[in-house]
């Protein structure tokens, strides 16, 4: 499958921050996704960008598709401490078949 | 909210053994994946399936490997004999045509 690299693989927290991170790719995709996974549970779509370019917003998150194709980011605005857990990116091509990143676990600083 | 259910939640079974993992797709949904995540890495694509037959599938999909959708609801993946290393949560997910996929909760699968 297609190669995402996502970065930071971890990061701390504090409450009230702004978190973001990223993924980049070799290859372009059609779409790109942005999952969150609590521990136990399946990944869960938090948003999903169909253009490049595309910009946008869901609740404090915001993403975007960037115009290479091959790249998007995810911001968490004034994070709170239900948003720990593990971020992944995911690119899309024309068969809809997913490719993952490695995932970015977020953890809240004591 | 219509989800993706999967059944078992948790299956330990011992190398060698036969296991067949359930899910139950959203119901006006069409086309079905299996995704495999070891512990600690990322979730990898196995198989898509649709029209009742196997749409494309990755290197780890080989012979031991099976899916079926016995009847209008439940989507089965099924390893013949089972290895330590298929030891995985395995995500289900489904979606209708043009639109994104949605993931089940997983199966943990434990080969001892």
């Amino acid at each position: 499958g297609q190669q995402l690299n996502q970065s930071p693989q971890s990061m701390f927290i504090q409450e009230g921050e702004d978190v973001s991170m990223n993924c980049t790719s070799s290859s372009i995709f059609n779409t790109w996704l942005w999952y969150k996974q609590d521990p136990g549970e399946g990944p869960v779509l938090l948003i999903a960008l169909y253009k490049a370019g595309e910009l946008t917003s869901n609740g404090r998150l915001t993403a975007q598709f960037g115009i290479t194709r091959k790249d998007s980011f995810l911001n968490i605005s004034a994070s709170i401490p239900s948003d720990v857990g593990i971020y992944f990116c995911a690119g899309q091509l024309n068969d809809y078949k997913l490719s993952f990143g490695a995932g970015t676990t977020v953890t809240v600083r004591a | 909210e219509p989800e993706v259910t999967q059944t078992p939640s948790h299956q330990v079974t011992q190398m060698g053994q036969e296991v067949i993992l359930r899910c139950v797709p959203i119901s006006n949904h069409l086309y079905f994946y299996w995704y495999r995540q070891i512990l600690g890495q990322k979730v990898e694509f196995l198989v898509s399936f649709y029209n009742n037959e196997i749409s494309e599938k990755s290197e780890i999909f080989d012979d031991q490997f099976s899916v079926e959708r016995p009847d209008g609801s439940n989507f089965t993946l099924k390893i013949r004999s089972t290895k330590l290393e298929d030891s995985a949560m395995y995500f289900c997910a489904s979606r209708v045509a043009g639109d994104v996929q949605f993931f089940g909760p997983g199966t943990r699968l434990t080969v001892l």
